[in-house]
């Protein structure tokens, strides 16, 4: 499976937009993208998935490198219950597993 | 939205013992269910992937007679850690996906498991 790189951690002001920048200079075509957040003691919450276009959901937006070697997930108005572990994962298409590398651990500044 | 439930969220049982862990899709059907593995500050590790009415596919290094899944309908998923050691204390969790156009996949709560 392809690599993810994440920056280890993160921090920002509450109310503030968040970009959290991921890596994958090796993804191949049929990779998807996606985005999960884990909170402390909880499973991993599904934030946002893409392939080759942007992507806006409820609770964030997915800017894709029109290479695709790079992706940003952005938090608009970053709350205190935004604080959590930020995975990236590149699914193949097809393949249904899901590896987790380490993640962004953001933290939100009051 | 894709509702996926684990049972009991935290247990501790003795050395030597059996411990089942449920995973049910409350609201949509999951031919394949996959189980993972967290140890305090490292991420999610997957163990296995469970499918329905077939053999689960356990990864490379995942002894696949301590960890017995059980896939015996299309909303539940089992995984049975036996003759359990303080080692496998850990936090599992399970996930499945709902197909479709714009979901991901739903990970339950998580099972915070302590062998004493």
């Amino acid at each position: 499976d392809a690599k993810t790189t994440q920056p280890n951690s993160m921090e920002s002001n509450e109310e503030e937009p968040v970009h959290l920048p991921c890596n994958h200079s090796t993804i191949s075509g049929t990779d998807y993208i996606h985005w999960y957040r884990q909170l402390p003691s909880q499973g991993p919450e599904y934030v946002i998935h893409g392939l080759t276009s942007n992507v806006n959901n409820r609770m964030a937006s997915l800017a894709i490198a029109e290479d695709r070697k790079s992706s940003t997930l952005i938090l608009h108005r970053a709350t205190l219950r935004d604080a959590a572990v930020y995975y990236c994962i590149l699914r193949r298409g097809g393949n249904e597993k899901l590896t987790f590398g380490t993640g962004t651990r953001l933290t939100i500044i009051p | 939205g894709a509702v996926v439930s684990q049972h009991p969220s935290w247990v501790i049982c003795k050395s030597g013992t059996s411990v089942k862990i449920e995973c049910r899709s409350l609201d949509f059907q999951a031919t394949t269910m996959f189980w993972y593995r967290q140890f305090p500050k490292q991420s999610l590790m997957l163990m296995a992937t469970s499918n329905e009415g077939s053999k689960a596919t356990y990864e490379q290094g995942v002894e696949k007679d301590k960890f017995l899944i059980n896939h015996a309908s299309l909303t539940l998923s089992t995984l049975t850690v036996t003759s359990a050691h303080p080692e496998d204390s850990s936090f599992y969790i399970c996930s499945a996906r709902r197909t479709g156009l714009g979901y991901g996949y739903t990970f339950g709560s998580g099972t915070r498991l302590t062998v004493v």
